[in-house]
């Protein structure tokens, strides 16, 4: 079974420009999530998708996030503008039945300067 | 949002010893509970998950639940060097959605 796709890896980009992570989860995963997970801290979920529907953005800060995903299943995160506080590594997860947990892709680790 | 409190660390154990890593949560109502390791740079893997009260065993790692004292605990039996990394501990909440704690950073020698 394939993992998680996460594309780019590493993104370096001043404050104020705009960015965008991408994520393909694994085939058959209804549910995916966005975390951050900022240095020595624990991940922290940004949006969680059902399907292409939306089920929880309560933590995403929607006046410089936004996420979406197209047809279930690709999804892209996007941060614009970026602030030096974005500084992190986002993940992107999927779960066919999350009882049993999530699986996270590679990562893209943010650095904002 | 609901609290998971883990110990920071880090904890230090020499190889071959039990690590004991510790988690506490702060909603009762929370049903199910994981265990996910995270080498440095990479993204976190998931050990095991529990959902009763007591030990799940899983080759050397064994999971405990005490449910009453809002407790989960990670054993790790025979601590070999490559067990050291990162251990969070997630808290599923209602609606499928994992909180987790800040980690417990293992460092087993040799």
């Amino acid at each position: 079974e394939a993992g998680v796709a996460q594309s780019p890896r590493y993104k370096i980009i001043e404050k104020r420009q705009s960015v965008a992570f991408w994520c393909n989860p694994i085939s058959g995963h209804a549910t995916l999530y966005w975390y951050q997970q900022i240095l020595g801290q624990g991940p922290k979920l940004l949006i969680q998708f059902q399907n292409n529907g939306v089920v929880d953005d309560s933590q995403l800060p929607k006046d410089r996030f936004s996420a979406e995903r197209l047809k279930g299943v690709d999804s892209t995160l996007k941060i614009q503008p970026a602030k030096l506080e974005d500084s992190a590594v986002y993940l992107c997860a999927s779960s066919q039945a999350a009882a049993v947990g999530y699986t996270f892709g590679s990562g893209t680790r943010l650095t904002v300067v | 949002q609901k609290e998971v409190e883990q110990n920071s660390g880090p904890l230090s154990v020499p190889e071959g010893a039990i690590a004991s890593l510790n988690c506490t949560y702060s909603d009762r109502g929370s049903q199910s509970f994981f265990w996910y390791r995270q080498y440095s740079g990479k993204s976190p893997e998931l050990i095991m998950f529990i959902y009763s009260n007591g030990d799940k065993e899983d080759g050397r790692f064994t999971a405990q639940l005490n449910k009453a004292s809002q407790y989960v605990s990670l054993l790790i039996r025979d601590s070999q060097p490559s067990d050291s990394a990162t251990y969070l501990c997630a808290v599923m909440e209602y609606g499928n959605k994992l909180v987790f704690g800040a980690g417990t950073i293992l460092r087993v020698k040799s």
